[in-house]
């Protein structure tokens, strides 16, 4: 699986648009790029997933480069409770049966 | 729709007991997850059964964790005896074996403590 590289932490503040940016120079031809968020005392969330170019649904944006080597999560006009750890996962592909492997994820603070 | 849920949501236990979490998925979900977070540590896959067969339990850490799936419907997690390094979050979740959206969903979560 791929590995991944994404920032520790971010801080924000309300109302600001939030892009979070994962590396994943190994990515394959059949990876795709998920997104899961965890807020305190919680499981983790599935936010978004995509393969190349863009990605909307009602919470998030995904846009990836035409290389893949990376994507940027991005969250529009946050708000306190997007306060969460955000999780960048490669590798998980149609095959429904596939298992999340976790890594550290960006803890995101927004701050009012 | 009822979300994963798990039971009970905290439990403290002395070494060398044995506890047994509970996990009741999404219905209609073949497929069922068991991860768990130690102290300070990512969370970590344990194992994967599709209905009521273990597909993969390649992170199980060792035979002192029995996991079952009766039925194909709720699933359960016991540790005998517990040790101090079972202490952690233990997650269920679950997913549908058809669609087009890969997307598991996890519960709230078990926190066990094992003094």
């Amino acid at each position: 699986l791929a590995k991944t590289t994404q920032p520790i932490s971010m801080d924000s503040y309300e109302g600001q648009e939030v892009n979070i940016t994962c590396s994943h120079n190994n990515i394959a031809t059949n990876d795709y790029i998920t997104w899961y968020q965890q807020f305190p005392s919680q499981g983790p969330r599935f936010i978004i997933q995509g393969y190349k170019t863009k990605v909307t649904n009602e919470v998030a944006s995904l846009f990836i480069p035409a290389d893949r080597k990376s994507s940027t999560l991005s969250l529009p006009r946050v708000s306190l409770s997007d306060t969460a750890v955000y999780y960048c996962l490669v590798g998980l592909s149609m095959n429904r049966d596939d298992k999340i492997i976790f890594g550290k994820g960006t803890r995101l603070h927004i701050l009012p | 729709e009822a979300g994963v849920t798990q039971f009970p949501s905290h439990s403290v236990i002395e070494k060398g007991q044995t506890v047994t979490l509970r996990c009741d998925p999404i219905s209609g979900h073949d497929n069922l997850y068991w991860y768990r977070r130690v102290m300070g540590k990512e969370i970590k896959f344990l194992l994967h059964f599709v209905k009521e067969s273990k597909q993969d339990e390649s992170g199980m850490p060792n035979n002192r964790f029995l996991a079952e799936r009766t039925g194909g419907t709720y699933s359960t997690l016991k540790v005998q005896p517990a040790e101090l390094e079972d202490s952690g979050v233990y997650f269920c979740a679950s997913s549908h074996s058809t669609g087009y959206n890969y997307e598991q969903y996890f519960g709230p979560g078990t926190r066990l403590t094992v003094t």
